[in-house]
């Protein structure tokens, strides 16, 4: 149990356009989810924090406008990187707090690879 | 504010010798800390975690990790590597109250050779 999946796994895309990556809880309800951007060779930086049906709260340095966030429901969270350039390739990963077990850890999800041409 | 230090951002073993990654933290409060792996263009997957009671805990794939407060340490071993232990590796605190925001250390990807 306590499965996330995100998708697309791979996208490559072109700059200036925008780009959706979601997050799903499969088989539990996440009530917080976590987004991390993690560049070749580095460790997972946090970018914002989620809360279903609340605005994300970003970590400093990270552009609200550029990445939104939107949580709307227990087991989605979406991370949209608008207006990409190619400096915002990177591997964004998404991880969920299991809603009624607070063991501490985050489930992860497989990453979702960008490329901006 | 919470912070993770890994000690080597390599680390190279031969198969079935010991492996020692190294893993301080800082912290005002009794932490929970972690130990992931990821794989290759994978995510996290969870190795072992400290929370409360026993400080010696036992993960997956035979790893196990000491929490040791009086050197505010996580270390992670395991007696004998085997060639798929190839990967990185990120030990995590957790910030106290809140929304179980993990910190993770820099990460050190360990190599097995024949």
């Amino acid at each position: 149990g306590a499965v996330v999946s995100q998708h697309p796994s791979w996208v490559i895309c072109k700059s200036g356009t925008s780009v959706k990556i979601e997050c799903r809880s499969l088989d539990f309800q996440a009530t917080t989810m976590f987004w991390y951007r993690q560049f070749p060779k580095q460790s997972l930086m946090l970018m914002a924090t989620s809360n279903e049906g609340s605005k994300a709260t970003y970590e400093q340095g990270v552009e609200k406008d550029k990445f939104l966030i939107n949580h709307a429901s227990l087991t989605l969270s979406t991370l949209t990187v608008t207006s990409a350039h190619p400096e915002d390739s990177s591997f964004y990963i998404c991880s969920a707090r299991h809603r009624g077990r607070d063991t501490g850890e985050l489930f992860f999800g497989e990453g979702s690879r960008l490329t901006v041409l | 504010a919470q912070s993770v230090t890994q000690l080597g951002s390599h680390v190279s073993v031969s198969e079935g010798a010991l492996v020692l990654l190294r893993c301080n933290y800082s912290s005002s409060v009794p932490p929970y800390l972690f130990w992931y792996v990821q794989y290759p263009n994978q995510g996290l997957q969870l190795l072992l975690k400290y929370t409360t009671g026993a400080t010696l805990v036992k993960g997956i794939n035979g790893f196990e990790a000491e929490f040791k407060k009086s050197e505010t340490s996580f270390h992670l071993t395991k007696p004998s590597a085997h060639m798929s232990d190839a990967a990185e590796y990120f030990c995590a605190v957790r910030t106290p109250g809140g929304y179980n925001k993990l910190i993770f250390g820099a990460g050190t990807r360990l190599a097995v050779h024949p």
